[in-house]
């Protein structure tokens, strides 16, 4: 199993940044995924589910409305559009498969993203 | 919201046995997961559903959950435990999956 995100980068707040996490490994269309973020120096929130043919999504109460999860199981991979971010929004980002009981079984290494002026 | 409350250090000499808890209402009637992490890396699931471990975690990790706190076990400790581990439960509606604020562990 392999995860790897990209897309993160230095913006200024109010801007936008889509991620992506790209799947290997496993049969990505038959996982659920998450995107779970970690503030520096700060622990783990979770940010973003996705069932595993996108029908279902769900988000963290600091997110919703501004954040958007999507996937393309035709390409593996998991994406997560993030809108009009804050410097609360700096954080390193991963994606994570979902495990048994709502664990996460497996995790990318992560893509920074930086909110600010 | 549901909290998870862990105690933000925990220090023993190697050999010896490490406990590590994590605090939440009526937490032993939900699964919690305990995940690793080192400086600069992914964390890395070390216990999940209560006590089960993923293959390649050595048996000296081990967790239990009762109560109001769960609890992940590390015996004979060694210096490559050295890292910060995470509690996370599902709290049982599809809005919530919840970390607790990390421990870090100090090997003496």
């Amino acid at each position: 199993v392999n995860l790897v995100e990209s897309g993160g980068g230095v913006v200024h707040p109010g801007t936008s940044l889509r991620l992506s996490c790209a799947a290997s490994g496993f049969t990505f269309g038959t996982y659920e995924m998450d995107w779970v973020r970690q503030t520096p120096g700060k622990g783990l929130e979770w940010v973003a589910f996705i069932s595993f043919d996108g029908t279902n999504k769900f988000y963290a109460e600091s997110v919703r409305g501004r954040f958007t999860v999507s996937r393309d199981n035709s390409k593996n991979t998991l994406y997560l559009l993030t809108n009009d971010l804050g410097p609360d929004d700096t954080a390193v980002y991963f994606c994570a498969r979902q495990g048994v009981r709502g664990s996460f079984d497996y995790w990318g290494q992560g893509t920074l993203v930086t909110a600010s002026s | 919201s549901y909290v998870l409350t862990q105690p933000p250090s925990v220090s023993v000499a190697p050999g010896q046995t490490a406990r590590i808890t994590c605090e939440g209402y009526n937490i032993g009637s939900k699964s919690v997961h305990w995940y690793q992490q080192k400086p600069g890396q992914a964390p890395l699931t070390v216990i999940f559903s209560d006590s089960d471990r993923p293959s390649g975690i050595p048996e000296r990790f081990s967790g239990s959950n009762s109560g109001n706190t769960a609890t992940l076990t590390i015996t004979r400790v060694e210096a490559g435990d050295e890292a910060d581990y995470y509690c996370q439960m599902w709290v049982g509606n599809l809005y919530d999956r919840v970390f607790g604020g990390g421990t870090k562990l100090t090997v003496l």
